[in-house]
């Protein structure tokens, strides 16, 4: 029963285009959202958060955005560039201390030069 | 300043065997958490430790068991190795509190024969 869902397993982008990254959850109880950057062989990069009391949260040319009716988030990047290439995982969290996470399975994500 | 450090990078066990997993946390932070990233997923909750105590757990079985020293370090333990137990561990720390993101060392590959 998977409560984070990504369902597209790939996308490819132009680079200076802009790329946007789906996620969808099932539990109303989580309230507090991250997205993790992974390149091969390295640890998830923490990259933006957002809590269920706002619908966007902006950081540089990156911006998450929330609707809670539909149980919908969203990571635009905007440019995108080759180094964003990598697989980004939305993750999200319902419990008192924000710190157990259900991630989703990833996105790996190309921009093509 | 070091972010989360894992040791070893990687580890080939056989089947029944006990393996150790070591992790010393951001500075500055206090608490651990332990993930297991099986190829083409993301990762999954094992549990969380707090003031040398665990304080949430994932569903895992009681074959995976962890410590917390008094200067925040972790160690994970798993006995009894199963085939199925192969997969990337992630060490995550963060600071106490709601809304504190992860930050995740480049974990142990583990491979069990």
């Amino acid at each position: 029963d998977q409560q984070v869902k990504q369902n597209s397993p790939s996308l490819s982008v132009q680079e200076g285009r802009i790329s946007i990254l789906n996620c969808d959850y099932t539990n109303s109880m989580f309230d507090y959202f991250l997205w993790y950057k992974k390149y091969p062989a390295e640890g998830p990069t923490f990259l933006i958060s957002i809590s269920s009391i706002k619908d966007k949260n902006e950081d540089g040319r990156f911006t998450v955005f929330l609707n809670k009716s539909a149980k919908h988030l969203s990571l635009h990047i905007v440019p995108s560039q080759p180094g964003d290439s990598a697989v980004y995982f939305c993750a999200a969290s319902a419990d008192n201390y924000g710190q157990n996470f259900v991630f989703g399975p990833g996105t790996r994500l190309s921009v093509l030069p | 300043d070091a972010g989360v450090t894992q040791s070893p990078t990687h580890l080939i066990k056989t089947r029944g065997q006990q393996v150790t997993l070591r992790c010393s946390p951001k500075s500055g932070h206090d608490t651990v958490s332990w993930y297991q990233q099986a190829l083409g997923q993301g990762p999954q909750f094992i549990f969380q430790y707090y003031e040398e105590e665990e304080r949430q757990r994932g569903n895992f079985p009681d074959r995976f068991s962890g410590h917390q020293f008094p200067n925040y370090s972790s160690e994970l333990n798993v006995n009894a190795l199963l085939l199925g137990d192969s997969a990337l561990y992630l060490c995550a720390s963060s600071r106490t509190g709601n809304g504190s993101p992860l930050h995740f060392g480049n974990g142990t590959r583990l491979t069990v024969t």
